[in-house]
């Protein structure tokens, strides 16, 4: 799987977007972008995936540039509970394909 | 949507005793389930990946004598810490695919302390 590279910390404000960067400069053409977050003390999350498009659901949206070699999460109204470590992991969607985790990115909202 | 079950989330042993922790998807069945191990304030690091009816492949560097693991059904994989000590004292997570590409549902997660 390729590699990710996502900024160590963040602070988002209470109510505002938060933007989470990811870079995958060698991403592959069949490697999916797949972001979870990791709660203190808590299994990893999922929240969105995406191959080339743009997407969204209830959590998040994710924007992928159209080289594919970076993604943006936007949690577009950022709450307290929305503080966790964000992961970005670019993977090729098979059910027995491991996922493969970074470093990440520690988001801290503050109010 | 898709649940995994993890038991027991939090356990404190004696060292040079066993532990088990249990792992279940409860809506779907689950031909693969991987084990992870997190340090505090460190990332997740696979440890095996499971395959129902077969033995386990482990990562390198991960003792498969010390971390048995069971996955005999398609809903149950279980990994058992032989011989504790207390540098085995981490955080265990286990996965499972629900094989409709939304990658992997994880357990909560299980604190291990060896005391």
């Amino acid at each position: 799987d390729a590699k990710t590279t996502q900024p160590t910390s963040m602070d988002c404000a209470e109510g505002r977007a938060a933007n989470l960067p990811c870079n995958h400069s060698t991403i592959s053409g069949n490697e999916y972008v797949y972001w979870y977050r990791q709660i203190h003390s808590q299994g990893p999350q999922y929240i969105i995936h995406g191959l080339k498009n743009n997407e969204t659901n209830e959590m998040a949206s994710l924007i992928i540039t159209e080289d594919r070699k970076s993604s943006t999460l936007i949690l577009p109204h950022a709450t307290l509970r929305d503080t966790a470590v964000y992961y970005c992991i670019v993977r090729v969607d098979n059910a027995g394909n491991m996922l493969t985790f970074g470093g990440g990115t520690r988001l801290m909202v503050k109010p | 949507g898709a649940v995994v079950s993890q038991h027991p989330s939090r356990v404190i042993c004696k060292s040079g005793t066993s532990v088990k922790i249990e792992c279940r998807s409860l809506d779907f069945q689950a031909t693969t389930m991987f084990w992870y191990r997190q340090f505090p304030k460190q990332s997740l690091m696979l440890m095996a990946t499971s395959n129902e009816g077969s033995k386990a492949t482990y990562e390198q560097g991960v003792e498969k004598d010390k971390f048995l693991i069971n996955h005999a059904s398609l809903t149950l994989s279980t990994l058992t810490v032989t011989s504790a000590h207390p540098e085995d004292s981490s955080f265990y997570i286990c996965s499972a695919s629900t094989g409709y590409g939304y990658g992997y549902t994880f357990g909560s997660g299980t604190r291990l302390t060896v005391v």
